[in-house]
């Protein structure tokens, strides 16, 4: 398997843009989970899913965020509209319940 | 709100030395933990996840033990050598929903 992928691995945009983020779980897995690292909070969870079901999206800092998983294989992570505040580096991650987590390379974004 | 802790936040070890760090958890509730190494610029890979009270787990010279009934793990490295230099990762999911909250880490360096 080719592990947890991520894209973009880069994103520079500029404030107010729409930033989409995306992530492919290893398959089989039935947790995905959509962490970012800042240098004040270290790996703070956003949101995760449970076979496909948001279970808890309590660390969405707020409403610009969103997250979406429409099938087992593919999640998505958007911002809208992004802010200077919101760059970090965003990792995804995925297990079989109630496994290790495999982590993506994590996807960098930059708001200018 | 779970509240993971490990200490110390850094640790500079000379090669060739022994170190252990510490994760402290709440007791009540427990279900399983974690432990991640996060090598600078990569990804966290999991090392070990810990259930049973007692628990002693090893991998190469890297090992864990678990008391659930005080609430911490000890993560041991023996004889560290330079490729150990990494931030260790320990995380505790927080009851039957599994939301995998992650402590802020031990970073440890290893001087040759």
């Amino acid at each position: 398997d080719a592990g947890v992928i991520q894209s973009p691995r880069h994103e520079v945009t500029e404030m107010g843009q729409e930033v989409t983020l995306r992530c492919k779980p290893i398959s089989g897995h039935n947790s995905l989970f959509w962490y970012r690292q800042t240098m004040m909070r270290g790996l703070e969870l956003l949101i995760y899913f449970n076979n496909n079901v948001p279970i808890d999206d309590s660390g969405m800092p707020e409403d610009r965020f969103s997250a979406k998983m429409p099938n087992a294989s593919f999640s998505t992570l958007k911002i809208q509209p992004s802010e200077p505040r919101d760059s970090a580096v965003y990792f995804c991650a995925s297990s079989y319940f109630p496994g290790e987590l495999f982590f993506g390379e994590g996807s960098r974004l930059t708001v200018l | 709100i779970l509240n993971v802790e490990q200490s110390p936040q850094s640790l500079h070890v000379q090669e060739g030395d022994s170190t252990n760090f510490t994760c402290s958890f709440p007791s009540s509730n427990f279900y399983a933990l974690h432990w991640y190494r996060w090598e600078t610029a990569k990804s966290p890979e999991a090392l070990f996840v810990m259930t049973l009270n007692g628990d002693e787990k090893k991998k190469g010279r890297i090992s864990a033990t678990l008391n659930t009934k005080e609430g911490y793990s000890y993560l041991y490295i023996k004889g560290s050598q330079p490729e150990d230099s990494a931030t260790y990762l320990c995380a505790f999911p927080g009851g039957n929903d599994y939301k995998l909250s992650f402590g802020a880490g031990t970073t440890v360096t290893v001087r040759a």
